[in-house]
């Protein structure tokens, strides 16, 4: 199985700031990850696929960056609306896996 | 709109059976390849199985192998998830998501989730 580790587990920050999370995958997965945002008591949202295609309707903030083993996704502004909690997910192979979450708190 | 709705969740004992299902509606279910996500309370999002737009591919997570059974009724346009031998480790709000599709490729990603239906396993 693939295993995607994020980091930081926890990540503290005020409005405007740039935010970056990192995800790193057990192996190559070429480009094959998604990231998701999810609020408590929420589904989770459809950021990015394919490491760095802008899901429609997401701001254009959002933004995902790599290949290969390692991810980022970075949000270049932070927004009050953008404390949450973020995963990240391979879809090279099955079983899909996903990080063990980053959540973003304010500062 | 584009709705996941599941439903089936509950309270079961160590060993009991449940059956999850999910109506699919503002879109063409039968072209979608569908997917079960769970989360156990105050922790992150598993994979737990997938299912093909026809049935012929299906997937689990070896954590529920052999105990659940994904299927899907696309002239009902719902999923379905049906859940034996449960753990208490199985208990999770179960969310059903749709695989997503551009109009030109489908990825790995999940575009339409539902709220998630909550089971608990305990005696």
């Amino acid at each position: 199985d693939i295993q995607m580790t994020q980091s930081p587990s926890t990540l503290s920050a005020s409005v405007g700031d740039r935010v970056t999370i990192t995800c790193r995958a057990s192996q190559s997965i070429n480009n094959w990850l998604a990231w998701y945002q999810q609020k408590p008591g929420k589904a989770p949202i459809l950021l990015i696929f394919d490491a760095s295609s802008l899901e429609s309707g997401v701001p254009s903030r959002f933004s995902g960056s790599g290949s290969g083993a390692e991810f980022t996704l970075t949000i270049s502004s932070l927004q009050p609306d953008d404390f949450a909690t973020y995963y990240c997910q391979q879809y090279k192979s099955y079983p899909r896996t996903f990080g063990q979450g980053t959540k973003v708190e304010i500062k | 709109e584009v709705q996941l709705v599941e439903s089936g969740g509950g309270l079961v004992k160590p060993g009991g059976s449940l059956r999850l299902s999910c109506a699919a509606s503002g879109f063409t279910f039968s072209t979608y390849s569908m997917n079960w996500v769970r989360q156990a309370p105050g922790k992150g999002l598993e994979w737990v199985s997938s299912i093909s737009s026809s049935s012929s591919y299906i997937y689990y997570a070896d954590s529920v192998k052999g105990r659940f059974t994904i299927s899907r009724d696309n002239a009902k346009n719902s999923l379905y998830l049906q859940m034996n031998s449960l753990r208490a480790e199985d208990t999770a709000l179960y969310y059903c998501a749709r695989r997503y599709c551009s109009s030109t490729s489908c990825y790995g990603a999940f575009d339409i989730w539902g709220q998630g239906t909550m089971v608990t396993v305990s005696s």
